[in-house]
């Protein structure tokens, strides 16, 4: 059964610092990995879809990398903002089937 | 811009109610989902549905019914709330593999 884990649970930053989210999955056989921000009690948004035979993504200050092997993707923030304080969710397609598996997500905090 | 609607923010049920949950998305996508996300658990896949009439069971379809008869709606039912129903419920779309959410709601039972 797919696990996936987000490590740390929550992380507070001051403005300016560049900082990277993880994202761990138990089983390497994935079609692909996509993280999502959701503000408080609202929906989800998606920010970056890696295939599996891709090694990253970017878009903006954003980039998602994805190590199959090891069974981690880190997204990387550069040059944090407030407006970037957010829960980050990652989830991982096992099969193509869109039945996506998410992490619980990490907290982030980005402080003024 | 997609859209992807929920019928209502938040919802106040009694045990044994039967609850409608509607989710409407206007972009002609073919998949849609729904979810339940509760804190510690996270979020888990109820039901899901690739076609209109056509639904799969998630992870998690017990106390859960679902209903698709045109393709832009897709309704979760409860058909007997529980007070372990009580969470938030997030609605997805998708055309293929970039799942689109709606703004979810937050159903308690009392």
């Amino acid at each position: 059964k797919q696990e996936v884990t987000q490590i740390p649970a929550a992380l507070s930053v001051p403005e300016g610092e560049n900082l990277v989210l993880n994202c761990s999955f138990t089983d390497s056989a994935i079609y692909n990995l996509q993280w999502f921000r959701q503000d408080p009690g609202k929906g989800l948004t998606s920010l970056l879809l890696i295939q599996s035979s891709q090694r990253e993504q970017t878009s903006g200050r954003l980039n998602a990398s994805l190590d199959k092997s090891s069974g981690r993707s880190t997204l990387y923030i550069a040059a944090s903002q407030p407006g970037d304080s957010a829960t980050y969710l990652c989830a991982v397609d096992k099969g193509g089937s869109e039945k996506l598996v998410f992490g619980k997500g990490t907290k982030l905090t980005v402080n003024p | 811009d997609v859209k992807v609607t929920q019928s209502s923010r938040y919802l106040v049920k009694r045990t044994g109610e039967k609850v409608f949950l509607e989710c409407v998305q206007d972009m002609d996508h073919e998949n849609m989902f729904w979810y339940r996300q509760d804190p510690g658990l996270g979020l888990r896949l109820i039901y899901f549905s690739y076609d209109v009439k056509m639904k799969e069971k998630g992870d998690i379809p017990e106390g859960y019914s679902v209903s698709r008869e045109k393709k832009e709606r897709f309704s979760l039912i409860l058909e007997s709330a529980s007070t372990n129903q009580t969470s938030m419920y997030l609605c997805a779309s998708s055309p293929t593999h970039t799942q689109y959410f709606g703004p979810g709601t937050r159903l308690t039972v009392l």
